[in-house]
């Protein structure tokens, strides 16, 4: 079983449209968490932390379940340059942050 | 400021070649990563560096790759006797403190190795 694990999609959604992934992690030692948005033949950057309160980045929110050992992202009002694949890292329960396999999103007019 | 760079940028090298990347990390980060790409598929970690050691090198998919770590600073992997399945983009990320750390990574553009 994978350390953490993501719907692949891709979610193909209007423009404007509020979109949620979530992303589930095996490792309960698990201490940080994150979203990262990778583009089309790009390297990975950090989207947002998840912290354990839950933050909020402008259209962008994340949520932290501990008990269920689960992070969601939303993005609300979804606009064209939201395309991309989001990946969920889970870290500090070893060495390796570990990536989900990621979720891709296609926002169309 | 300067972010992780990555050279070359894009690799054409032909089967049974020996192949060197190279990672520039941020300057003062403590961890380095190496990972895998293959086209549409998800990260695969290869090796992790805290400083000049490498705790982990359990993501190496055989002895045909290695990797090292000088000064606490440039990384290079090297692949030898490529084969046409090594063909993938290769990134690099760097931390500031790693070891488990709820630290940022941050990532190079990657090479882009193509075996023929």
């Amino acid at each position: 079983r994978k350390e953490v694990e993501q719907d692949p999609g891709p979610f193909n959604v209007p423009e404007g449209a509020t979109v949620a992934f979530n992303c589930t992690y095996s490792n309960s030692a698990s201490q940080s968490f994150f979203w990262y948005r990778q583009d089309c033949r790009k390297e990975p950057k950090l989207l947002m932390s998840v912290y354990s309160s839950g933050n909020e980045d402008g259209r962008f929110t994340a949520q932290l379940n501990r008990a269920s050992q689960y992070i969601s992202l939303l993005i609300r009002d979804s606009k064209l340059s939201d395309s991309a694949t989001y990946l969920c890292v889970a870290s500090g329960g070893s060495y390796i942050p570990t990536f989900g396999r990621g979720t891709s999103l296609i926002v169309h007019p | 400021g300067a972010g992780v760079s990555q050279s070359p940028s894009n690799k054409v090298t032909e089967k049974g070649k020996d192949v060197e990347l190279r990672c520039d990390p941020i300057s003062g980060h403590t961890a380095l990563y190496w990972y895998r790409q293959r086209l549409g598929q998800g990260l695969e970690f290869l090796i992790y560096f805290q400083g000049n050691s490498a705790p982990d090198k359990s993501g190496l998919p055989s002895d045909r790759f290695s990797a090292e770590r000088t000064g606490e600073s440039v990384s290079t992997l090297t692949i030898q006797r490529t084969q046409q399945e090594d063909s993938a983009v290769y990134l690099c990320a760097s931390s500031l403190v790693g070891g488990g750390a709820a630290d940022t990574q941050y990532f190079g553009p990657g090479t882009r190795l193509t075996v023929l």
